[in-house]
């Protein structure tokens, strides 16, 4: 059974860094587009970052140069290393399987930035 | 302001067909594939569609996608209570290089 279990959210200040991840069961992370999707506080889905089977990534321009997707793939694990944190980063955070075709799906963990 | 264009909003009453729309451009739904999304506030999204009209298992024959030039429509047919959620289409888009959601649809049961 395909499990996606979400942790690292939390309440940080503007400016901080925080690293989310997303432990995953029933399947292998490396072999697998892996995505992130946030949604803010009465907002839409919003694609925030992935990667690709191949190692490559993408990341929507909201968070380029400040976000990190990456894998450790002996964990089976993914993460997003999230820095220069803003309050519009302000979101419950889902890791899901796949890239357009997202699968399976986290519970979601919520980042609320704010001081 | 979202790369794909849904309505904000959507009713009917039971066992009514209701559509939704999703309108794209030349750079996304004209030539790569629409997946449609429903989400219900506080719970994980689910994949509806794939692949224009793909159900994937376990998603009733109820809903049903198509996809003409750059639009895209979800149907749902006989609705129920429990089709009240928000719908999100989906698509890659090559100039951006990346997937982009539509900015969703909350269809109300009435």
């Amino acid at each position: 059974e395909v499990q996606l279990v979400e942790s690292g959210g939390g309440l940080i200040q503007p400016g901080g860094s925080l690293r989310l991840s997303c432990a995953a069961s029933g399947f292998t992370v490396s072999s697998n587009y892996m995505s992130w999707v946030r949604q803010a506080p009465g907002k839409g889905l919003e694609w925030v970052s992935v990667i690709y089977s191949g190692g490559g990534t993408y990341h929507a321009d909201s968070v380029k140069g400040r976000f990190t997707i990456s894998r450790d793939n002996a964990k089976n694990t993914l993460y997003l290393q999230m820095n220069s944190l803003r309050a519009e980063d302000t979101a419950v955070y889902y890791c899901a399987t796949g890239g357009i075709t997202a699968d399976y799906w986290g519970q979601g963990t919520l980042v609320t930035v704010s001081s | 302001q979202s790369v794909l264009t849904q309505p904000p909003s959507a009713s009917g009453t039971p066992g009514q067909r209701v559509t939704i729309s999703c309108s794209g451009s030349s750079s996304n739904i004209e030539i790569n594939t629409v997946n449609w999304y429903q989400h219900l506030p506080g719970t994980a999204p689910k994949l509806l569609i794939s692949d224009n009209n793909r159900r994937p298992s376990g998603v009733p024959d109820r809903f049903s996608g198509s996809k003409s030039g750059t639009s895209a429509s979800l149907a749902i047919s006989g609705l129920q209570s429990e089709d009240e959620a928000d719908y999100y289409c989906a698509a890659w888009d090559d100039s951006l290089n990346g997937p982009v959601f539509g900015g969703g649809t909350k269809l109300t049961v009435l």
